[in-house]
């Protein structure tokens, strides 16, 4: 199994500033990488895929970049609504879909 | 839009049948550029991938689940669902359908889910 680690684990950001998050795979997985956020008490919603394609909707101040084992997501100009958690999840290798445990955002 | 909405017994005995249904609503499950899935997430394990499955009827499982998954569909009431047997503790959880995103004939990810029903398996 692919296994998906995450850093940090929380990331105090002040608003207006930006958030950087890594994602490390255990083996290559090209850029065959999805970002999503999750507030508390709702499902997650996908925000990239292909490491860097933004989903339907996601604003542009969500960037993904990374190929291989390490990959980052950055926020540009953190709003309100982007404190939440975010996690990682790769669908190169079988079993498909192994998700990282979350680093979650939170108000310096 | 698309909406996945989750239904079932929230609580369940050690060594049952969990069953969950997904009924889906402003878009239909007949189409093939779509698979439907079921994800759960607990504290201890995180987000895990369960299972997926296609109209045409092709189904995937997660190989942790050691066979005790079936995903199957009604395609009359656009639901699908979800079998879990033999059920422990380490079931409980929030389940959660989603739709699945194919991109260039791969299968990406998932959006959107449902709002999850939290499956709590104790005696």
């Amino acid at each position: 199994e692919t296994v998906m680690t995450q850093s940090p684990a929380t990331l105090s950001v002040s608003p207006g500033q930006r958030a950087t998050l890594s994602c490390r795979a255990s083996r290559n997985i090209n850029t065959n990488l999805a970002w999503y956020q999750q507030k508390p008490g709702q499902a997650p919603r996908l925000l990239l895929y292909g490491a860097s394609t933004r989903a339907t909707g996601i604003p542009a101040r969500f960037s993904g970049r990374g190929s291989g084992t390490e990959f980052t997501l950055t926020i540009s100009g953190l709003q309100s609504e982007d404190f939440a958690v975010y996690f990682c999840q790769q669908y190169n290798n079988w079993p498909l879909f192994t998700f990282g445990p979350g680093t979650t955002v939170d108000i310096k | 839009q698309v909406q996945l909405q989750e239904s079932g017994p929230g609580l369940v005995k050690p060594s049952q049948t969990l069953s969950l249904t997904c009924t889906i609503s402003g878009g239909s499950f007949t189409v093939d550029d779509y698979f439907w899935s079921w994800i759960r997430q607990s504290p201890g394990k995180g987000l895990e991938w369960i299972g997926y499955m296609y109209y045409s009827g092709s189904t995937y499982y997660n190989p942790s689940l050691k066979g005790r998954v079936t995903l199957s569909a009604d395609t009359s009431e656009n639901q699908f669902s979800l079998s879990l047997t033999s059920v422990t503790a380490a079931d409980t959880a929030v389940y959660y359908c989603a739709r699945g995103l194919v991109v260039a004939g791969m299968e990406v990810g998932f959006d959107p889910w449902g709002p999850g029903i939290l499956v709590t398996v104790s005696s």
